[in-house]
């Protein structure tokens, strides 16, 4: 069966940096887009970034533009997220879930990792 | 990149319909028949329960249903259950090739 799991959160001070990780399994990875998508405590849901199957393309919401960087490593099955200048307000449980194929539907999702930005 | 609106809260009696609605605009809802729905109960997963505005992923049971009519897409569960207790989120593709969520709506079951 398909799974996901993210790593690489934690406790991190405003300004810093953090990579997450999202190791896949169960499936054919490089036949997928993935994306990441985060969720403040006790908030909704929000989007954060797409990468294509092959990694050629990638689209962020405005949010995160110039700060967080998605990438992925088709030998390795995994999904990155590179996050830069992180604020306060970046504080949510990140989640790597795959893409479906067509119009951004995601079918499968990962457990989640807590990132907390403060100082 | 706007959220999508929801309902805050819905609530309705076991065997009952109730109806969830997500509006949006051109951009979004209206421009695409892209509308996703996803289940998420307290602490876990957010599940895919609606895809393509009215598609449902193999499992999800036929109660659960999904429409558009202009910028406004809705869910209807019908026959309501005590595990339909969730939050609820509808998501659309966007203009400039994103996504964007609703805010997302606490359904309790009476």
């Amino acid at each position: 069966q398909v799974q996901l799991v993210e790593s690489g959160g934690g406790v991190v001070q405003p300004g810093r940096s953090l990579r997450l990780s999202c190791a896949a399994s169960g499936l054919t990875f490089s036949n997928f887009g993935m994306h990441w998508v985060r969720q403040a405590p006790g908030k909704g849901l929000e989007w954060v970034a797409i990468v294509r199957y092959d990694g050629t393309n990638e689209y962020y919401a405005d949010f995160v533009k110039g700060r967080f960087i998605i990438s992925r490593d088709n030998s390795k099955n995994t999904l990155y997220l590179q996050m830069n200048s992180l604020r306060a307000e970046d504080t949510a449980v990140y989640f790597c879930a795959r893409d479906f194929g067509t119009g951004y539907v995601l079918d499968y999702w990962g457990q989640g990792t807590l990132v907390t930005v403060s100082s | 990149q706007s959220a999508l609106t929801q309902p805050t809260s819905v609530s309705g009696s076991p065997g009952q319909s109730i109806t969830i609605s997500c509006t949006g605009t051109s951009s979004d809802v209206g421009g695409y028949n892209y509308v996703s729905w996803y289940q998420q109960h307290p602490g876990k997963v957010p599940k895919l329960m609606i895809y393509e505005v009215s598609d449902r992923p193999s499992g999800v049971p036929d109660r659960f249903s999904g429409s558009k009519s202009g910028n406004t897409a809705s869910l209807t569960i019908s026959g309501l259950q005590a595990e339909d207790e969730a939050d609820y989120y509808c998501s659309s593709y966007a203009i400039g090739t994103t996504l964007v969520f609703g805010g997302g709506t606490k359904l309790t079951v009476l």
